[in-house]
């Protein structure tokens, strides 16, 4: 079984300017998550898709942070514009359909983006 | 708030040397407790889910364990592929989403 697929793997941009990240979950998961995690911390979820309807995201900076997840499969985060505090891996995680809660997460490589 | 803390940040262990990790979380109701293991580079690898305090699971010459404040991840006979860093996360039973609430991670290093 493939795993949670992402693209593209680093990015370098300039402050300002603005990115996308893509990302392909697990065949038949339902629900699709958005982590952001900065150097020597934990993941923090960005935003959570059930389908492609947004369940949470109350930590989405929304002035500059949006994602989509266009016919319930792919999903697409953007940023724009960067910031220089936006350094991080992005990590895209999916859960099957079911019991949301207590589901387990499976995680792609993630996109390493750099801003300078 | 909820919140997770893992301990110690970072632990040198020679091989076969046997230690435990923590995991201390304040969560209102817990639905599960999640332990990752991420490598440089990668995205977090699942290890074990723990749902009620007493809870065991074990994978290997790995074993968590779970009561109603802490988690520990103990490490028995450590090879150098053991070398990681371990995440620790709560899904707070206050939330009916899958949000994982992460601590700051444990980085394990095992010299051979």
């Amino acid at each position: 079984e493939a795993g949670v697929a992402q693209s593209p793997r680093y990015k370098i941009i300039e402050k300002r300017q603005s990115v996308a990240f893509w990302c392909n979950p697990i065949s038949g998961h339902a629900t699709l998550y958005w982590y952001q995690q900065i150097l020597g911390q934990g993941p923090k979820l960005l935003i959570q898709f059930q389908n492609n309807g947004v369940v949470d995201d109350s930590q989405l900076p929304k002035d500059r942070f949006s994602a989509e997840r266009l016919k319930g499969v792919d999903s697409t985060l953007k940023i724009q514009p960067a910031k220089l505090e936006d350094s991080a891996v992005y990590l895209c995680a999916s859960s099957p359909a079911g019991e949301i809660s207590q589901e387990t997460q499976y995680f792609g490589p993630g996109t390493r983006l750099l801003v300078l | 708030e909820d919140q997770v803390t893992q301990s110690p940040e970072a632990l040198r262990l020679q091989e076969g040397e046997s230690s435990s990790l923590n995991c201390s979380y304040t969560v209102s109701g817990l639905r599960g407790l999640f332990w990752y293991r991420q490598d440089p580079g990668k995205g977090p690898e699942f290890l074990f889910t723990l749902y009620s305090a007493g809870e065991e699971k074990e994978k290997e010459r790995l074993k968590a364990t779970l009561t109603k404040k802490e988690s520990f991840l103990h490490i028995t006979a450590p090879k150098p592929e053991d070398s990681a860093t371990y995440l620790c996360a709560v899904q707070p039973g206050s939330s009916n989403t899958g949000k994982l609430i992460f601590g700051q991670g444990t980085t394990l290093q095992v010299k051979p």
